[in-house]
């Protein structure tokens, strides 16, 4: 079983829809979850960062962390042509707290 | 702020030559620099773990002798692909932990495609 699971889509929605990202993980040690927006053939750009249980927005986005249920989410909302990427999941802390253990990602595509 | 760079951007070398791709903080002290390996639709799967001044911590599977990082000062780390194969054509990103910044807080460069022919 890999440590974070993430669905690798695709998906497409329309323009204006809210989008639902999510990611599943098995250690319980992680303190720390990302998510990160990349664009074809470019690094990963950190777009949320949030410390244990909780929501955190930010504009249009939204991150949830449930960790009785080691389960996170993102929320787009009004999704833009611009939001089209692949969304990262990612999580650290434990033993090595530094390292960063990354979904799969999901690649999300906004219909106009 | 926190901006990471990466040269070269993409490099095409023949089989059996040396790559070094250079990861540069440009506003900022990174104590700690990351390289990981990204294949096609794949995830970013770390390689090692470089401090400055110190040798790189490998993950499990890479080779180190083949991998080289160089962690020289605290805004440039070095990567270098010796021996390249076909095999070794990969997105290989490195990232930056902020000195003081946010517990693992890391600032991702853009990247370098390299291509093995």
């Amino acid at each position: 079983q890999k440590e974070v699971e993430q669905d690798p889509g695709p998906l497409s929605v329309p323009e204006g829809a809210i989008v639902s990202l999510n990611c599943t993980y098995s250690n319980s040690a992680f303190q720390y979850f990302m998510w990160y927006r990349q664009y074809s053939r470019k690094g990963p750009e950190l777009l949320m960062y949030t410390y244990s249980s909780g929501n955190k927005e930010d504009g249009r986005f939204t991150a949830q962390v449930d960790k009785s249920s080691k389960y996170i989410s993102l929320f787009i909302r009004d999704s833009q042509p611009s939001d089209s990427a692949t969304y990262l999941c990612a999580m650290s802390g434990g033993s090595s707290a530094s390292k960063i253990i990354f979904g799969s990602g999901t690649r999300l595509s906004i219909r106009p | 702020g926190a901006v990471v760079s990466q040269h070269p951007s993409w490099v095409i070398c023949k089989s059996g030559t040396s790559v070094k791709i250079e990861c540069r903080s440009l506003d900022f002290q990174a104590t700690t620099m990351f390289w990981y390996r990204q294949f096609p639709k794949q995830s970013l799967m770390l390689m090692a773990t470089s401090n400055e001044g110190s040798k790189a911590t490998y993950e499990q599977g890479v080779e180190k002798d083949k991998f080289l990082i160089n962690h020289a000062s605290l805004t440039l780390s070095t990567l270098t692909v010796t021996s390249a194969h076909p095999e070794d054509s990969s997105f290989y990103i490195c990232s930056a932990g902020l000195a003081g910044g946010q517990n693992n807080e890391q600032f991702f460069g853009p990247g370098t495609r390299l291509t093995v022919l």
